[in-house]
């Protein structure tokens, strides 16, 4: 049941863009992704609701397709600041996030 | 208060010494939940409350593991019996509503069983 992330960790270089995926087996409601630093709490950065929309924050995006149960964040121009783990969160529905297994990402100066 | 509160922040205990857990969520917010973080692992789910019921008690590990919600605010989550692998990082977060939401996490109790 919990939605499965690819890649599970990834390096970057200051600038350099990534891409995070988010598979779920069963339907989904609604995504929502977090981001969690060493030793903190995790971090709301969106939701999406079904519908395949896609939403910014800042130079962070995120789509969702309802259909392929699957959501995927975008980093673009990665700064030192976006090191952590990202985690997605799935709602089938229900009151229930679930989290997936989270992709730990570095970025390098 | 403004974020989700958790205590202790940091817990040691004894094998099969009992715990508790404390989560003061936002005000307002309807919807708590408790997960659990191994070291270096994702968030497990262990119990959502909406108010003071918890439709959803499937993620707690054992019979050892109980929570409770009062007055729609304050939730205590119980171990029994601590065991070793009960070790992890116990995270609270509360929204303002169930299903599509922004939670709040609070910064979490870590738990050590020695």
């Amino acid at each position: 049941q919990q939605p499965v992330q690819s890649p599970q960790a990834v390096i970057l270089r200051e600038g350099e863009d990534a891409v995070i995926n988010c598979s779920s087996s069963k339907a989904l409601y609604s995504v929502h992704w977090y981001r969690q630093k060493h030793g903190e709490a995790p971090v709301f950065l969106m939701i999406l609701l079904k519908g395949g929309e896609q939403k910014g924050h800042e130079k962070i995006s995120a789509s969702f397709n309802e259909k392929k149960q699957q959501s995927s964040l975008y980093l673009t121009a990665s700064q030192l600041s976006y090191s952590g783990t990202y985690f997605c969160g799935t709602g089938s529905g229900t009151y229930k996030y679930i989290f997936g297994t989270g992709t730990r990402l570095k970025v390098l100066a | 208060g403004a974020g989700v509160s958790q205590s202790p922040s940091n817990k040691v205990t004894e094998k099969g010494k009992d715990v508790e857990l404390r989560c003061d969520p936002i005000s307002g917010h309807t919807a708590l939940y408790w997960y659990r973080q191994s070291l270096g692992q994702g968030l497990e789910f262990l119990i959502y409350f909406q108010g003071n019921s918890a439709p959803d008690k499937s993620g707690l590990p054992s019979d050892r593991f109980s929570a409770e919600r009062t007055g729609g605010s304050v939730s205590t989550l119980t171990i029994q019996r601590t065991q070793q692998e009960d070790s992890a990082v116990y995270l609270c977060a509360s929204s303002p509503r169930s299903g599509a939401a922004e939670a709040f996490f609070g910064q979490g109790t870590r738990l050590t069983v020695v």
